[in-house]
């Protein structure tokens, strides 16, 4: 079955330094991958998603992962962080035996001045 | 664009108590779901209709039934509302399994 862990529930960093949010998953398929964020009393709002076409996937505001087949990884990053990025960080593997896609624990990602 | 909307956006029940959640979507969707979020556990899937006139149950169902009323609407409801129920709750919707979510800002519900 499908899982995936994301490796820090809290991160913290300064306002102009750069993230680095950790995800490992486990597939037996070829995985979509995806990565979302929530902020504060708000619904998810996806901000990337690797469905094998690229390794290096870009997404909005800055962030991009990349998928590792041989570590089984797919870490978001982003080089300077804003006070905007503030937010909880969702990542999100395909489960296409049951048609669902299965979240992690999220990592909450507080920036400071 | 609405998007998916859903209501209400809070709620307090007793324990023993019934509601219904309500979740509508103008996106043209043909798969829809309803999660629920708790500190430290992610999302977790109660149940999915992946086109209308089919459901089928996810990861935490029990206590939960769910109608797919049309395209558009997807309702979730509490038969006899616990405590262990107190949750967020989030609707969301997608062309088609396993692509990207679209999702609502979520009822927040208790039970006293």
């Amino acid at each position: 079955a499908q899982s995936v862990t994301q490796l820090d529930s809290h991160v913290s960093v300064s306002e102009g330094t750069p993230v680095l949010l950790r995800c490992n998953y486990s597939s037996s398929y070829s995985p979509s991958l995806f990565w979302y964020v929530q902020h504060p009393n708000k619904g998810l709002q996806l901000l990337l998603k690797y469905t094998s076409a690229a390794t290096l996937v870009k997404g909005i505001n800055g962030f991009e992962a990349e998928f590792k087949k041989s570590e089984t990884s797919f870490h978001l990053t982003k080089p300077s962080a804003h006070m905007s990025d503030a937010a909880e960080y969702f990542c999100v593997v395909s489960d296409r035996g049951y048609n669902k896609l299965i979240f992690g624990a999220g990592t909450r990602l507080a920036v400071h001045p | 664009n609405a998007g998916v909307t859903q209501t209400p956006k809070f709620q307090v029940l007793k324990t023993g108590q019934s509601m219904t959640l309500q979740c509508a979507q103008d996106m043209n969707h043909n798969s829809m779901y309803w999660y629920r979020q708790d500190p430290g556990m992610g999302l977790r899937l109660i149940y999915y209709s992946a086109s209308e006139g089919t459901t089928d149950k996810g990861e935490v169902p029990n206590g939960y039934n769910v109608s797919r009323l049309n395209k558009r609407e997807f309702s979730l409801r509490l038969e006899s509302a616990a405590p262990s129920q107190t949750s967020v709750y989030f609707c969301a919707g997608t062309d088609r399994p396993n692509s990207p979510l679209h999702f609502g800002n979520g009822t927040r519900l208790t039970v006293t």
